[in-house]
């Protein structure tokens, strides 16, 4: 099976644009979920969807959205970009089954610099 | 809130020896699991374990073993004879509530396995 891709694997935006990121979850995997990971705040949750909703949000702000597709893919958009937000991207996906927990497997990321 | 807590920063060890990385959690919940990735320089993030607090029987895989008490809330991993492609950062990382999938990660802890 092939794991979780994600586009671009490296990107470079300046101060006040908007960006794109784009997730494959694994073939079958129906929740994808978003962390953002930085040298000073770690891993740090974003936002899950699953069946096209957004299930669960991290504690971010409003310029960062994402959405799921039919499909599970996923997007995430960060808008009007800030130095801060320079940081890889890491997308997971799992598979969602009633009474079971799930491990989330995760993409390559997108390293996302901000100038 | 849910809280994940990796003190040591940067743990070097020789080839072949054993490396244990230490991992105490917070949490409120009563269901929940907890997880160990490994992060690579290539930026995946690679799973290796998962433990649900309902067992707290303590196994090993291959090189790879954990101790899990939930008198102490520790989630410790080891690794044994450690290699050079042990090389990586390790992450400890925290789910609560069934069908949430939502990680909270500890810092990181960076071994170097020196040949």
């Amino acid at each position: 099976k092939a794991g979780v891709t994600q586009t671009p694997r490296y990107l470079i935006k300046t101060r006040g644009q908007q960006v794109t990121l784009s997730c494959s979850p694994i073939s079958g995997h129906r929740s994808v979920s978003w962390y953002q990971q930085t040298p000073g705040q770690g891993l740090q949750f974003l936002f899950e969807y699953f069946s096209e909703t957004q299930r669960n949000k991290g504690n971010f702000p409003g310029r960062f959205s994402g959405r799921q597709f039919s499909n599970s893919r996923s997007e995430m958009n960060v808008s009007t970009l800030e130095l801060g937000d320079s940081a890889l991207y890491l997308c997971a996906s799992s598979s969602v089954r009633p009474g079971r927990w799930e491990t989330q497997y995760f993409g390559p990321g997108t390293r996302l610099l901000v100038l | 809130a849910q809280k994940v807590t990796q003190a040591q920063t940067e743990i070097s060890v020789v080839e072949k020896e054993d490396v244990t990385l230490d991992c105490v959690y917070e949490t409120r919940d009563t269901t929940y699991y907890l997880f160990w990735y490994k992060q690579p320089p290539s930026g995946e993030l690679v799973f290796l374990i998962r433990r649900n607090s309902f067992d707290e029987q303590n196994e090993i895989s291959g090189r790879y073993s954990w101790n899990f008490q939930k008198s102490t809330s520790s989630f410790n991993f080891t690794i044994t004879a450690s290699q050079v492609v042990d090389s990586a950062v390790y992450f400890c990382a925290l789910s609560e509530a069934e069908g949430n999938n939502r990680l909270a990660f500890g810092k990181g802890n960076q071994v170097v396995v020196i040949p």
